[in-house]
């Protein structure tokens, strides 16, 4: 079945440690959205990458950062630079104009 | 700058009872508009979206919601309330013409009484 996929769902870290969060899609899609998700605070982005290769920083970037080598793969990292890593993270894809995005089905990161 | 405001971040109905989700938002452009739900530790499911046209807007699951560009509003309705949509629920706007681009509402949870 076509979706995507991240990896793995509860993830915990001890402060200070860097970690990876996987994305992988099989739709096909050129754009790929990590967004952060707190308790009352909806979604907010944090990278995006439209094309292979080429990345943006979306509006909370600070202390995180992406790679997007492979068309189906976003991996997000979350550095020690990062001073709340404690979040609910998705990750999500779309197809060209006209098309919506679908998200993963998230990675709970707790840091302690 | 794109907004979207999601009014009461807690709404409560009866099994059988009306839906009204409210969402307004600010835009400079003419918006996209997304509706989508989450249920708990999951990821988000498109229930509908308004991109041109119509201005009333079906989705899945009996869920309906109409564009008033004269409001700045795309509040979500469902006529009959299930258990089964007991969820939190996000207003969305995209940034251009990207629909993965978004900026989310807080999100409103409704609960369904029996």
């Amino acid at each position: 079945d076509g979706g995507i996929t991240q990896s793995p769902k509860y993830l915990f870290r001890k402060e200070g440690q860097n970690v990876t969060l996987s994305c992988e899609q099989n739709l096909n899609h050129d754009a790929m959205y990590w967004y952060r998700q707190d308790p009352g605070q909806g979604l907010r982005l944090i990278y995006y990458s439209q094309i292979v290769n080429d990345f943006q920083k979306g509006d909370i970037a600070e202390g995180y950062s992406v790679s997007r080598e492979k068309k189906e793969s976003f991996p997000l990292t979350v550095t020690s630079a990062q001073k709340n890593p404690t979040a609910f993270y998705l990750c999500a894809s779309s197809g060209g104009i006209g098309t919506e995005a679908f998200f993963g089905q998230g990675t709970r990161l707790t840091v302690v | 700058a794109q907004s979207v405001t999601q009014l009461g971040s807690h709404v409560s109905v009866s099994e059988g009872a009306l839906v009204l989700l409210r969402c307004n938002y600010s835009s400079s452009v003419p918006p996209y508009l997304f509706w989508y739900v989450q249920y708990p530790n999951q990821g988000l499911q498109l229930l509908l979206k308004y991109t041109t046209g119509a201005t009333l807007v079906k989705g899945i699951n009996g869920f309906e919601a109409e564009f008033k560009k004269s409001e700045t509003s795309f509040h979500l309705t469902k006529p009959s309330a299930h258990m089964s949509d007991a969820a939190e629920y996000f207003c969305a706007v995209s940034r251009g013409g990207s629909q993965g681009n978004l900026i989310f509402g807080k999100g409103t949870k409704l609960s369904v009484k029996p």
